[in-house]
């Protein structure tokens, strides 16, 4: 399953199929990109983070790609499980100086078993 | 090594009424960041502070709202003579250090009757 365009709110996945959720950033000087996971009633959940002088980072299931051409960022997660069902966030670090962060609408993946 | 610890974790207040949110960072975090979320979108940063220092209060509203981090105890958020678009999900965040990754709490949800 994919989210198009800007920011989709909702994406729906099977079990089993990968997940790529986009996401378009607003500042073309932050130089640090983080994504979330929210469950319901919990606090954002750190995934992966990607620096500007990267294009691409992997961590366990999960990938991020940057591309600051057009400020875009991706998650991609692998195999999807139904404990993926949450609210992702992608959020911009605008400060270099600290870890004031900048987010993003949120997509909600739901995964079909 | 507990994490951040935020109470109460519900709060309901009539309208006029003061709500007081307290954020533990975790052991030996000396920053805290302060979020909203209303219901359905991202997190908007508010208020970052050091012990006993405001450091970026940019996203504060003007009026009502006050946040401190004292030398001893937890960082306190306050909102004066509330209003129901206050209601909303508060989060903080602490860090060691300015750039360090910040750990979210479970939030303080303000329901605003």
């Amino acid at each position: 399953g994919e989210s198009v365009g800007l920011h989709l709110p909702t994406l729906s996945v099977q079990e089993g199929d990968n997940s790529i959720i986009n996401c378009a950033y607003s500042n073309s000087a932050s130089d640090y990109f983080i994504w979330y996971k929210q469950e319901s009633g919990k606090g954002p959940q750190f995934i992966i983070d990607i620096r500007s002088n990267m294009d691409k980072r992997q961590g366990q299931r999960v990938t991020v790609l940057l591309n600051k051409t057009v400020k875009h960022l991706s998650l991609q997660i692998a195999a999807t499980q139904p404990g993926d069902s949450a609210v992702y966030f992608c959020a911009e670090n605008i400060n270099a100086r600290d870890y004031k962060l900048s987010f993003g609408a949120g997509t909600t993946v739901t995964v079909r078993a | 090594n507990a994490g951040v610890m935020q109470n109460p974790r519900h709060l309901v207040r009539r309208r006029g009424q003061e709500a007081r949110l307290r954020c533990s960072p975790m052991k030996g975090h000396s920053h805290v960041y302060w979020y909203r979320q209303l219901p359905e979108e991202g997190l908007k940063f508010m208020v970052y502070l050091q012990k006993e220092n405001i450091i970026d209060e940019s996203g504060m509203p003007k009026e009502r709202f006050s946040a401190e981090f004292p030398k001893e105890g937890p960082s306190i958020l306050r909102i004066q003579q509330v209003v129901r678009g206050d209601s909303a999900a508060y989060f903080c965040a602490s860090s060691q250090q300015g750039r360090n990754e910040a750990f979210f709490g479970q939030g303080t949800r303000l329901t605003v009757v």
